[in-house]
């Protein structure tokens, strides 16, 4: 089993859906990322847990909603999306939040809003 | 000013070259520094990490660091086609734990 499991890995959506990106890591890691990729622009942080409780958030609108169950599984909960959300999603865990540099990340879930 | 710059290519080396690429960050109390591996289509993958000033050597890699001048680079000697790929560099400030940011990313190809 891979370390960072993504679903979906494609997601197409209206500005009106809900839908939720789920990851799951099976490394036994601590912390927890959401890391959005856009096209000609660095990785931007969106939001941290470590050991469940949410430590960063990262400026993001609240149309973009974080779970973290337990330190294994990490949801983002989409709603009333902008095409400008558009983008790929990642996922990613270290140890622990001291370890953010050594990050694993999942495949990642691209999203496409029309 | 960009926290993390990154020359964005695409840089172009013949196999069997060393490929050289640079990094510098705007933040003097930057503590680590990272470099990722992603390829098209797939997603980053720690390659190199480096804390103290000096080269790091891991394999075909080389990781340099000199934190006077704010430059981080990363040095692939041999080039092989399967390291075309576009490479992050990645500097964690220390000032906030856990903040890592990242540049846009060098675009490598190495041809045969």
């Amino acid at each position: 089993e891979t370390g960072v499991t993504q679903t979906p890995r494609h997601l197409v959506m209206g500005m009106t859906n809900k839908k939720s990106l789920k990851c799951e890591q099976h490394l036994g890691h601590n912390a927890m990322y959401w890391y959005k990729q856009s096209a000609k622009k660095p990785l931007e942080l969106m939001f941290v847990y470590n050991f469940k409780e949410q430590t960063e958030n990262n400026s993001v609108p609240s149309r973009f909603s974080p779970e973290c169950p337990n330190s294994s599984h990490l949801f983002l909960h989409l709603h009333t999306l902008q095409p400008e959300d558009s983008a790929l999603y990642l996922c990613a865990s270290s140890l622990d939040r001291g370890q953010s540099g050594e990050l694993f990340f999942g495949e990642g879930s691209r999203l496409t809003v029309l | 000013q960009k926290e993390v710059e990154q020359n964005s290519g695409p840089l172009s080396v013949p196999e069997g070259a060393i490929a050289s690429l640079n990094c510098t960050y705007s933040d003097r109390g930057s503590q680590s520094f990272f470099w990722y591996r992603q390829y098209s289509g797939k997603s980053p993958e720690l390659i190199m990490s480096i804390y103290s000033n000096g080269d790091k050597e891991d394999g075909r890699f080389t990781a340099q660091l000199n934190k006077a001048s704010q430059y981080v680079s990363l040095l692939i000697r041999d080039s092989q086609p399967s390291d075309s790929a576009t490479y992050l560099c990645a500097v964690n400030r220390g000032s906030t734990l856990g903040r890592l940011y990242f540049g846009r990313g060098t675009q490598l190809t190495v041809w045969p």
